[in-house]
């Protein structure tokens, strides 16, 4: 069956520090690997996504995750969080070709610290 | 221009009866689908309309769901006889023909069943 699985549930972090959420999806075939944001009162946005080439993808805000093939992994990474990225990310897949539906993983809370 | 919306904003009901979940896309938007978001877990994936094909019912938990697209555009979740565990928040987006991979999310009916 797919599935995406988010080691992290809750991440608390003060300003400045590093940040990498993981992301492993099971599927057999190619996918599209996407990262969505929440932020506190705000409806789903994208955040960055990959589709083919370059492995390395960078996104809005300073994001950007990387598609390691052989792992099954697309981490997202910032190397300064700052205090408005506050917010729970969804990592998603769906099948490269097939259908367009999203499996998401169940979330990472993201709690920045001034 | 305006987003992907999503009415009502919330909704409560008793246990056992209908509601109606309205979504209005993105304008041009080929693509639609529902997803429901239950506490604590991820996007779970409903149902899929693409143009006029039709739809992929495939996500839905059980037969008092259903789904409706009029004229293309404007579609219509209908829950029959609610239940407790329909309690979720259910989320719409939409994505044009060009890049059919990227789905656009509406803020979300949030459905609380007594």
């Amino acid at each position: 069956a797919q599935s995406v699985s988010q080691h992290n549930h809750h991440v608390i972090l003060s300003e400045a520090a590093s940040l990498e959420l993981g992301c492993n999806y099971s599927y057999g075939g190619t996918v599209n690997l996407f990262w969505y944001v929440q932020y506190p009162g705000q409806h789903l946005q994208l955040l960055l996504k990959y589709f083919s080439g370059d492995p390395l993808v960078k996104g809005i805000k300073g994001f950007e995750a990387e598609f390691i093939k052989s792992k099954f992994s697309f981490n997202l990474r910032k190397p300064s969080v700052q205090w408005s990225d506050t917010a729970e990310y969804f990592c998603a897949f769906s099948p490269a070709g097939g259908r367009r539906a999203l499996t998401f993983g169940s979330g990472t809370r993201l709690q920045v610290q001034p | 221009g305006a987003g992907v919306s999503q009415s009502p904003s919330n909704k409560v009901t008793e246990k056992g009866k209908d509601v109606e979940l309205r979504c209005d896309p993105i304008s041009g938007h080929t693509a639609l689908y529902w997803y429901r978001q239950s506490l604590g877990q991820g996007l779970e994936f409903l149902i899929y309309f693409q143009g006029n094909s039709a739809p992929d019912k495939s996500g839905l938990p059980s037969d008092r769901f259903s789904a409706e697209r009029t004229g293309g555009s404007v579609s219509t979740l209908t829950i029959q006889r609610t239940q407790q565990e329909d309690s979720a928040v259910y989320l719409c987006a939409s994505s044009p023909r060009q890049v059919q991979e990227t789905q656009y999310f509406g803020p979300g009916t949030r459905l609380l069943v007594l």
